[in-house]
């Protein structure tokens, strides 16, 4: 089946910083997302891309569909305490009804 | 306010023994899935279900059973057959599109421990 590769693994940054992460995949996908799981709880969506070049932000967020369509990318700027969690990005083939592939996730930790 | 319960919270269970984790609905949506999560792996899908009386097996069904009598629940029971249930299991629901990607809504998640 699809796979996503999801880098980095994991993050310590200084409160302040800007992050960066991104997932990539050896075939294409129609739509991307990107989730964010809080510790203890079920991951909540925070971007939704539909097309190939597609830029959209949300508030510090910034994601992007790439333009092979093979790959996303998610900037958090100006990163606070509360951004701690795990990022997870996700890919669609289908429209509509389609199964959601994910990546292993980013563990990020800020420190104040 | 409109959401996904899944109960319970945290469960312990002893070799052998089979478990049933709730997962009830009120979004009126009609696709329903359930994902475990071990530690620094993606969520891994185990079963789903786009319509009542229907669902389909994920990637990694083995070991488990699901029900959907009924739109707002989706029960998943972890058999005695599951080599390794101890894991986070997350159950989600989905308008299937509707709304443009299919986005998944999560419940808070189960914490199955087997001793």
């Amino acid at each position: 089946g699809q796979q996503l590769n999801q880098s980095p693994q994991s993050m310590f940054i200084q409160e302040g910083e800007d992050v960066s992460m991104n997932c990539t995949s050896s075939s294409i996908f129609n739509t991307w997302l990107w989730y964010k799981q809080e510790p203890g709880e079920g991951p909540v969506l925070l971007i939704a891309l539909y097309k190939a070049g597609e830029l959209t932000s949300n508030g510090r967020l910034t994601a992007q569909f790439g333009i092979t369509r093979k790959d996303s990318f998610l900037n958090i700027s100006a990163s606070i305490p509360s951004d701690v969690g795990i990022y997870f990005c996700a890919g669609q083939l289908q429209y509509g009804a389609g199964k959601s592939t994910f990546g292993d996730g980013t563990t990020l930790t800020v420190k104040p | 306010d409109g959401g996904i319960t899944q109960s319970p919270k945290y469960l312990f269970r002893k070799e052998g023994q089979n478990v049933t984790l709730s997962c009830e609905q009120n979004l009126n949506h009609d696709a329903m899935y359930w994902y475990r999560q071990d530690p620094g792996q993606g969520l891994r899908l185990i079963y789903y279900s786009q319509i009542v009386n229907d669902f389909q097996k994920g990637d990694i069904a083995e070991g488990y059973s699901v029900s959907r009598e009924k739109k707002e629940s989706f029960p998943l029971t972890v058999t005695s057959a599951q080599k390794n249930p101890t894991a986070f299991y997350l159950c989600a629901s989905s308008d299937q599109g509707k709304s443009g990607a299919n986005v998944l809504t999560f419940g808070a998640g189960s914490r199955l421990t087997v001793l």
